[in-house]
């Protein structure tokens, strides 16, 4: 019944290592998303997708690289993994809006911790 | 994106009401405005939303004045499960780009 559900929730890893974050909705949304929060709990957008296409890049580096093979998956692979990216990680989805009335309600997952030592 | 400003903290007891004001001053005329709650160690959930006057729902109260320049999410009765940061959020639906800013954590004590 998971409506947003991340694997894994916590993941410890080396600097310089390559790890991947899978997120899945089963809301039949159209829109997914990676969130960002630090230590200071400050929730910052990091990548959007809109029926599998990426609409909006936040100045992310590249070592961060979004997939997302159908509309019901948007999976994050991070490269060479710094200190700096220790963080929680948060998918989210949303149903595309349309017309008077609709709304773009956000359903966020359980969020993945990582921890970059 | 029209930016907010919340108060960063608030302390409350259990059994009274919360009110918590959003300044908005450059929201635009198709912004919507958006309240999220987060519990530690959880995501952000959906509490209410509305554009104008008042809205309300079983869990908040959203209080919006004519000029749309603050809003105030108001919690009924809380309790200790109410303890969440919660967040304001203005924008156009469907525009994808949400900015949350610090948000407002809450502390309600026994």
């Amino acid at each position: 019944d998971t409506a947003v559900s991340q694997t894994p929730k916590y993941l410890v890893t080396q600097m310089g290592n390559d790890k991947s974050i899978k997120c899945e909705q089963n809301l039949g949304h159209d829109t997914m998303y990676w969130y960002k929060q630090d230590s200071k709990k400050f929730l910052k957008i990091m990548f959007s997708y809109n029926n599998k296409e990426l609409i909006i890049n936040e100045t992310v580096p590249n070592r961060f690289s979004p997939k997302s093979p159908d509309k019901a998956h948007l999976n994050l692979h991070i490269n060479s993994l710094e200190l700096g990216d220790s963080a929680v990680y948060f998918c989210a989805s949303s149903l595309a809006v349309s017309g008077p009335g609709s709304t773009d309600t956000q359903y966020f997952g359980p969020g993945t911790r990582l921890t970059v030592l | 994106l029209a930016k907010t400003t919340q108060p960063i903290s608030m302390d409350s007891y259990e059994g009274q009401e919360v009110n918590i004001t959003c300044s908005h001053n450059n929201i635009a005329t198709n912004d919507y405005i958006t309240w999220y709650q987060q519990f530690p160690s959880q995501g952000p959930r959906f509490i209410i939303q509305g554009y104008k006057t008042k809205v309300t729902n079983e869990v908040a109260s959203l209080f919006i004045p004519a000029d749309r320049k603050s809003s105030t999410l108001s919690l009924p009765r809380v309790s200790l499960s109410d303890t969440a940061v919660y967040y304001c959020l203005v924008g156009v639906r469907g525009g994808f780009k949400t900015i949350f800013g610090a948000g407002t954590r809450l502390f309600v004590k026994a």
